[in-house]
């Protein structure tokens, strides 16, 4: 009830591509879906999030796309660059848990080729 | 503004020893959050404080590890008698209110090698 699944694990795309990773949930109680996004090194980065309100969320590049009766939410990156190679994780968490406790898929590594 | 402060970003520890990792959180965030990430996998939730009360601690294992937040100064996880299992990324993340869903900031974490 508390997973959230992620895939691909790995995914590489030429420069000017569309990357496209998913995620689906199953606890319908989630409802704040954040994708974060992880350089080596480093720790997660809040990239863009959305709220089951609203199917689509677009910033830049960036669009999250949300099916609520499928509870699958996917993160689509346009035209992308050599400087999105990264991890990303999608997250959820739910109304009713205290702050920002947040459960993870297991995260998609980016290759973007130049 | 400083980010979230995580000390140290690297710690080796033999097994058996304790490990104590820090974290200061951005200024005028008064709630820490604690996750871990094992190897080729993602973040995994283990303890939510306030300034001097542990709020959901349902993540931690129940045995070893403890954490606090005391009303001055940095938080701390504490890991006794490591063992090689407890090697990981150790990230903490901190937001300014505990309402729901507010976007929390994560630190750069402590990698922690247990040999």
């Amino acid at each position: 009830q508390q997973q959230v699944k992620q895939s691909p694990q790995s995914l590489i795309v030429q420069k000017g591509g569309i990357s496209i990773i998913n995620c689906a949930y199953e606890n319908t109680a989630f409802d704040y879906f954040p994708w974060y996004q992880q350089f080596p090194g480093k720790g997660p980065a809040l990239l863009i999030a959305i709220r089951p309100d609203v199917s689509e969320k677009k910033e830049g590049r960036f669009t999250i796309s949300f099916n609520k009766s499928a509870k699958q939410f996917s993160l689509h990156i346009m035209d992308s660059q050599p400087g999105d190679s990264a991890t990303y994780f999608c997250a959820a968490s739910k109304r009713e848990t205290s702050g920002s406790r947040l459960t993870f898929g297991e995260g998609t590594q980016l290759t973007v080729n130049p | 503004n400083a980010g979230v402060m995580q000390n140290p970003r690297h710690l080796v520890r033999r097994r058996g020893q304790e490990a104590r990792l820090r974290c200061s959180p951005m200024k005028g965030h008064s709630h820490v959050y604690w996750y871990r990430q094992l190897p080729e996998e993602g973040l995994k939730f283990m303890v939510y404080l306030q300034k001097e009360n542990i709020i959901d601690e349902s993540g931690m294992p129940k045995e070893r590890f403890s954490a606090e937040f005391p009303k001055e100064g940095p938080s701390i996880l504490r890991i006794q008698q490591v063992v090689r299992g407890d090697s990981a990324a150790y990230f903490c993340a901190s937001s300014p209110q505990g309402g729901q869903n507010t976007e929390a900031f994560f630190g750069q974490g402590t990698r922690l090698t247990v040999v």
